[in-house]
């Protein structure tokens, strides 16, 4: 079966940078597409970006341009997300998930990235 | 940029039927899908391409997209329903998220 799995909750003082990765079985990762998102405490879904395991391209949104960046190793068929100079107000659940039949079908389980002093 | 309007709230009775609203320009000619997510869990996806349903989710979720509205339908309501609903449709090959339904069963 379809499974994501995500590394551990970060603790991050402001400024810092944080690395969240998103380990995927049970299916071809070059395949699909892998979006990341975002939800901060009591707040709604948050788009991130988006990355082409096949070729690397990547996609992402406005808010986040120059900020983050998303790779991937399909040797160990993972995705990753970074994000530089981080704020308090970057305290959130991170999630990849992945794209098919026109949505995201399959999440991972969730990154807590608590950004304090 | 897109946006997608959902309601913050919706209540519904048990055994009534419960319809969540996302507005957002043209929607009807763009896929909207519909995530279900509970305190503490990964949001889940109930409906995908307008009307589909995943397998394992109970036939009692619907949906429907038409003008500038796609709407979720949630017939005999239970409280096992009772979860935060978004809408999602794309923007081009970029996600854009409603702002999230609160459903409350009582």
């Amino acid at each position: 079966q379809v499974q994501l799995v995500q590394s551990g909750a970060e603790v991050k003082k402001p400024g810092a940078s944080v690395r969240v990765s998103c380990k995927a079985s049970g299916y071809a990762f070059s395949r699909y597409h892998m979006h990341w998102v975002r939800q901060a405490p009591g707040q709604g879904l948050e788009w991130m970006g988006i990355i082409n395991p096949n070729d690397g391209g990547t996609g992402y949104a406005q808010k986040f341009q120059g900020r983050v960046t998303m790779t991937r190793d399909t040797s160990t068929n993972t995705a990753f997300m970074e994000m530089s100079r981080m704020r308090p107000e970057d305290t959130a659940v991170y999630y990849c998930a992945r794209v098919a039949n026109q949505c995201l079908d399959n999440w991972g389980q969730g990154t807590l990235v608590t950004v304090s002093s | 940029s897109y946006e997608l309007t959902q309601p913050p709230s919706v209540s519904v009775s048990p055994g009534q039927t419960a319809s969540i609203t996302c507005s957002g320009d043209k929607l009807e000619y763009k896929y909207a899908s519909w995530y279900q997510q509970k305190p503490g869990q990964s949001p889940v996806v109930v409906i995908h391409q307008d009307t589909k349903r995943p397998s394992g989710i109970p036939e009692r979720f619907s949906g429907s997209n038409s003008g500038n509205t796609a709407t979720l339908t949630i017939s005999g309501t239970q409280a096992m329903d009772e979860a935060d609903y978004y809408c999602q449709a794309w923007d081009s090959s970029f996600v854009v998220f409603g702002g999230g339904t609160r459903l409350t069963v009582l």
